[in-house]
């Protein structure tokens, strides 16, 4: 079955330096992509999607890669800010099999002052 | 607007006891879904509705029921909870034809 991973568990950068998380994703047949944003005691946030037609897709201030040769997508935050500090995860999913997202471990990213 | 809720927040069972979550959403959106977070793990599916009266399973249903009488809520149910149960539940639901899911807070459940 489909398995999702990320890269590091944990990521500490200095306020106002770009961040990269990386996840990669095992199924080749996965068409859909979600990233979230997790704080501390809520509920995972909607940051930004991508379809396996794109290769990348850009939000406000974030920026999501997804390369399908190595299976492998990224989310990038530009200027980070200690409000980004949070755990991110990547999920992902077969369309054509509706709702069923797998979800990676998350990344914890510490904002320095 | 409210968005997602659960009840309760916290929870403590003892092994074999059962009870039941409550989710609500006032998004009128099809879609509704039942995760469990564990510590170093992802969310793991449990069950999902794609609409009112309907119910499927997801990654790791086994030990849990669900219903959707209603399309504003989606109960999860434990009939005899176990320790391996013990974990952080998260209610989500989406919009028809979308797949982005607006979660609630999480309800934290311990079984001892």
């Amino acid at each position: 079955g489909e398995s999702v991973g990320l890269h590091l568990p944990t990521l500490s950068v200095q306020e106002g330096d770009n961040s990269i998380i990386n996840c990669a994703y095992s199924n080749s047949a996965s068409d859909y992509f979600i990233w979230y944003k997790q704080e501390s005691g809520k509920g995972p946030q909607f940051i930004i999607d991508i379809r396996s037609n794109m290769d990348k897709r850009q939000g406000q201030r974030v920026t999501v890669l997804l390369n399908k040769t190595v299976k492998h997508l990224s989310l990038q935050i530009a200027a980070t800010q200690p409000g980004d500090s949070a755990v991110y995860f990547c999920a992902a999913t077969e369309t054509n099999y509706g709702q069923n997202f797998v979800f990676g471990p998350g990344t914890r990213l510490s904002v320095l002052p | 607007n409210a968005g997602v809720t659960q009840t309760p927040k916290f929870r403590v069972l003892k092994t074999g006891q059962s009870m039941t979550l409550l989710c609500a959403q006032d998004m009128n959106h099809e879609y509704m879904y039942w995760y469990r977070q564990d510590p170093g793990m992802g969310l793991r599916l449990i069950h999902y509705s794609v609409g009112e009266g309907t119910t499927a399973k997801g990654e790791v249903p086994d030990g849990y029921n669900v219903s959707r009488l209603k399309k504003q809520n989606f109960l999860l149910g434990l009939e005899s909870a176990a320790p391996s149960q013990t974990s952080v539940y998260f209610c989500a639901s989406s919009p028809w034809a979308t797949y982005e899911q607006y979660f609630g807070p999480g309800t934290r459940l311990t079984v001892t």
